[in-house]
């Protein structure tokens, strides 16, 4: 089964406003890593947090991490149309020879202009 | 500097064919993967490599081979195609944690390939 679970699995907000999509994993890890995918290409790295971090930004990204609940969030602000993409979490695992990287099913996000 | 290289983009197959798809990166990446992704299932990972000569099954490995017998390389053959192969394939890299450096992966384009 896939090591991550997003929530929703599709969000439609209008552009401007915040858009929040959860993800759940189940092992320990090394990091937890956000991608995007436009429909059709290869996925995009947005940002990653490291275990004993707990929160991040990167322009209108943030993304919080809780390792106790084996839970992460990314919020999107001031949301744009360019922004109607797929959103994956993957997370790396932290054991040693095992460092594989797994994705949840993603949540679809479409903006209104 | 290219990043990740998968070819072709897409591929049509009869049912009993094989085939293989080829990916290389040159950011001297330890790790290499191949992943399938399908309506509504997100990425599932079929096999990945932690280094040349090293290889291991992911979640979905049967029906697939790989090797990687250098760090750039890491082809995905598949043996006998089937209809339930019809995917779309994603070759990534990225450094693994051990050695201290950020674990972004790199994705190729993609391929788009049916089995009819």
């Amino acid at each position: 089964s896939q090591q991550g679970e997003e929530d929703p699995q599709a969000l439609s907000i209008q552009e401007g406003e915040n858009a929040t999509m959860n993800c759940s994993y189940k092992t320990s890890i090394n990091n937890l890593q956000w991608y995007r995918q436009n429909s059709g290409r290869g996925l995009v790295h947005l940002i990653l947090i490291r275990s004993n971090e707990r929160e991040k930004h990167s322009g209108r990204l943030r993304v919080t991490l809780d390792t106790s609940k084996k839970s992460s969030s990314l919020l999107i602000t001031a949301s744009r149309a360019a922004d109607t993409a797929s959103y994956f979490c993957a997370t790396v695992s932290s054991d040693f020879g095992n460092e594989k990287l797994t994705f949840g099913t993603g949540t679809r996000l479409t903006i209104i202009p | 500097n290219a990043g990740v290289t998968q070819t072709p983009k897409f591929q049509v197959l009869k049912t009993g064919q094989s085939m293989t798809l080829q990916c290389a990166q040159d950011m001297n990446h330890e790790y290499m993967s191949w992943y399938r992704q399908d309506p509504g299932m997100g990425l599932r990972l079929i096999h990945y490599s932690v280094g040349a000569g090293i290889t291991d099954q992911g979640e979905v490995p049967n029906g697939y081979n790989v090797s990687r017998s250098t760090t750039e390389d890491f082809p995905l053959r598949l043996l006998s195609a089937a209809p339930s192969q019809t995917s779309v394939y994603f070759c990534a890299s990225h450094r693994i944690p051990r050695t201290g450096v950020n674990t972004e992966a790199f994705f190729g384009q993609g391929t788009r390939l049916t089995v009819v």
